[in-house]
């Protein structure tokens, strides 16, 4: 593994399932981050985490849900998918956390369609 | 509130010159972000600023006045391969990143 890798690529998903998107990074980077794109509203975060062990809310969290067990994993789970959950899902990292200098470095996203 | 503003869409010719522009309003301002985004993929980090000024690299240059909240991406002898979308993002005092909702900059032979 080299950088950031996000699983599955895409996914069509039924209304009501649940869902977890895979993410790892093998930077050993402090911080990691959950975000959705959508046309023409840019990225929008849901999640972060600063540190293993603790998690944050983003600007859009409801529906979503997240854990950091260890440094490597930020798994993003949706509890009950709906429609307006379809979108293009990033993972990021970055190191230095919440205190420093941000560059974020981007899985190659998740494609969710939920119907 | 917190906003970046940038345009949506911009047409340039290969070998030419293009600017993009960015405003912003953070809560508090850490740095200034430029990533380049090609369709279908991920986005990747082109430049930061955190001081007024212009920072050069390569054929990409970024420039940032804090006073009056407002950045640019200068792209030089534009290439077919610079055609993506470009997003500035604004660095708030939580460290939390303000997307814009990117430039998408066509080049045309």
């Amino acid at each position: 593994i080299a950088g950031i890798t996000q699983a599955p690529t895409s996914q069509i998903l039924a209304a009501g399932r649940r869902m977890t998107l895979r993410c790892t990074q093998d930077m050993r980077h402090n911080a990691m981050y959950w975000y959705r794109q959508d046309l023409g509203l840019g990225l929008r975060l849901i999640h972060y985490s600063n540190t293993a062990g603790t998690t944050g809310k983003g600007e859009v969290p409801d529906g979503y849900s997240v854990s950091r067990a260890n440094t490597d994993d930020f798994p993003l789970t949706l509890a009950s998918a709906v429609p307006s959950q379809t979108s293009v899902y990033f993972c990021a990292s970055s190191d230095g956390g919440s205190s420093s200098y941000n560059e974020q470095f981007f899985g190659p996203g998740t494609r969710l369609t939920v119907l | 509130g917190q906003n970046i503003d940038q345009p949506t869409e911009m047409t340039a010719t290969e070998g030419a010159i293009v600017q993009i522009n960015c405003t912003y309003q953070t809560s508090g301002f850490n740095g200034l972000f430029w990533y380049q985004q090609h369709a279908g993929e991920a986005p990747t980090f082109l430049s930061y600023n955190v001081l007024d000024g212009l920072e050069e690299k390569g054929r990409f240059s970024s420039f940032l006045s804090r006073s009056k909240g407002y950045s640019y991406l200068l792209l030089k002898e534009l290439q077919m391969k610079d055609s993506a979308s470009y997003l500035c993002a604004g660095l708030d005092s939580n460290y939390q990143l303000i997307w814009g909702a990117g430039t998408k900059l066509i080049i045309k032979p």
